[in-house]
Formats: structure tokens, C-alpha cells, sequence
């Protein structure tokens, strides 16, 4: 399969915890996307990256997230101290550079914060 | 600030007919809008990308339009068919950035 991948698939965790995603994007895509989703919503953008840069963050990514792509390749996705409010699917999706930048998106990783 | 409407939030259709899914945006501003399909717990598939310059893409069954000055999109589906029910979700992007800003969905069901 060569489309975006997350891993985890699902977390659960208790409150407190740190919780931390990988997404492994498509190959050759320079660009990488995190978004949130909770249920009966769109998702919500949380932070690109193209290639190691870290280059637009939303207000949504509060102090207690962090995001890296160290390599311009996988990209990981961090909470600490999860509160119950972090319980959403976290989508990670890639693109080409260019001019078209289709993005296409992983599975998700459903997070549940007890 | 730029806000994505899709009207109707659920829709419920017999097998076979033909349906409308519609998307609105505030900021006309836009560099192009995406359609994708999401089914229940799963990531999002991508269906369809116009660019602002475009006014229709068409993939198979599916036919989406753009009309940038009035902010507003359609997704037309031919022949529906029980696989077709999901949620369907419109995203815009904007000019001056790469993020996509999504409505919150049209959830569909086809009914055999």
C-alpha cells in the first residue's frame, strides 16, 4: 500500500498521559498535514510541515501538542498531559509540491482520553 | 475569516436517483476546493479537486462545480447507489496558505 499510513490506528489513554502518533505520508510528497476531527465535525488544520519545516501552526496547537518531521520524511504528533477535550481522530495527510497540492489523507488515529 | 456551509446536514434517497450536495463559502478568495468522501470511523478520500480557475471536474458518476464570485460548490451524484452512502465533506484553500478548511458534511444514505 503505498497511501498515507498512521500508527496508531487507536490510543487510549488515561488523562494525564502523553500520547505520541506517527504518520508515514506518501512518497516523494514534500508536504505533510496534521488535522483534528471530532465526531459530526470537519476537520480542523493543526500544523504543516514541507519537508522538515514546520511552516504554518494553528491556535488549536496549544502548548501541550508538539509536532516534528526531523528528516522531511514520517512526522510525529505529541500531547503531553491529555485531557479529555483531546479525544478526537487525529487525520495526517501528504502532498506533492507544486502548484495542484491534492492532499491525501491516512486513516487516522482515534484517540480516547479517559 | 473563512467559513464552509454544506447543506443539507443528512439526506436520505431511494436507490438510482440522481442528488445535489451543496457547499458555500464566505471569502471568494480561494486557490481551489476539494470534495471527499469519509465513511463512518475511516480517513478521508479525496474525489474531486477544481482549481478557482475551473468551474467543473468530473470523475465517473460524479460531476462538481464551482462558482468562486457567489462562494458556492456542487457535488452531483448520477445514479446513486447503496455504496455511495457516506459523508461527503468540501474543503477550500485559500490564497495565502496550503491548510484546508473543511464544512462539516453531508452525511448520505442511499436506501436499496
Amino acid at each position: 500500500d503505498t497511501g498515507v499510513s498512521q500508527d496508531p490506528r487507536h490510543k487510549i489513554t488515561k488523562r494525564g498521559q502523553n500520547v505520541t502518533f506517527r504518520c508515514d505520508p506518501i512518497s516523494e510528497h514534500n508536504r505533510l498535514y496534521w488535522y483534528r476531527q471530532t465526531l459530526g465535525q470537519g476537520p480542523e488544520f493543526l500544523t504543516y510541515f514541507q519537508n522538515e519545516a514546520q511552516l504554518e501552526k494553528s491556535r488549536l496547537l496549544s502548548d501541550r501538542f508538539s509536532a516534528e518531521r526531523p528528516k522531511g520524511s514520517f512526522s510525529t504528533l505529541e500531547i503531553q498531559r491529555t485531557e479529555q477535550g483531546d479525544s478526537a481522530m487525529y487525520l495526517c495527510a501528504s502532498s506533492l509540491g507544486g502548484s495542484i497540492v491534492e492532499q491525501f489523507f491516512g486513516p487516522g488515529t482515534r484517540l480516547t482520553v479517559l | 475569516k473563512q467559513e464552509v456551509t454544506q447543506i443539507p446536514a443528512a439526506l436520505s434517497v431511494p436507490e438510482g436517483e440522481n442528488l445535489v450536495l451543496n457547499c458555500s463559502f464566505t471569502d471568494s478568495a480561494i486557490y481551489n476546493l476539494q470534495w471527499f468522501r469519509q465513511d463512518p470511523g475511516k480517513g478521508l478520500t479525496s474525489l474531486l479537486l477544481i482549481q478557482s480557475s475551473q468551474r467543473e471536474q468530473t470523475s465517473g458518476r460524479l460531476n462538481a462545480s464551482l462558482d468562486k464570485s457567489s462562494g458556492r460548490s456542487t457535488l452531483y451524484i448520477a445514479a446513486s447507489q447503496p455504496g455511495d452512502s457516506a459523508t461527503y465533506l468540501c474543503a477550500v484553500r485559500r490564497d495565502s496558505s496550503y491548510k484546508l478548511i473543511f464544512g462539516s458534511g453531508t452525511r448520505l444514505l442511499v436506501r436499496p
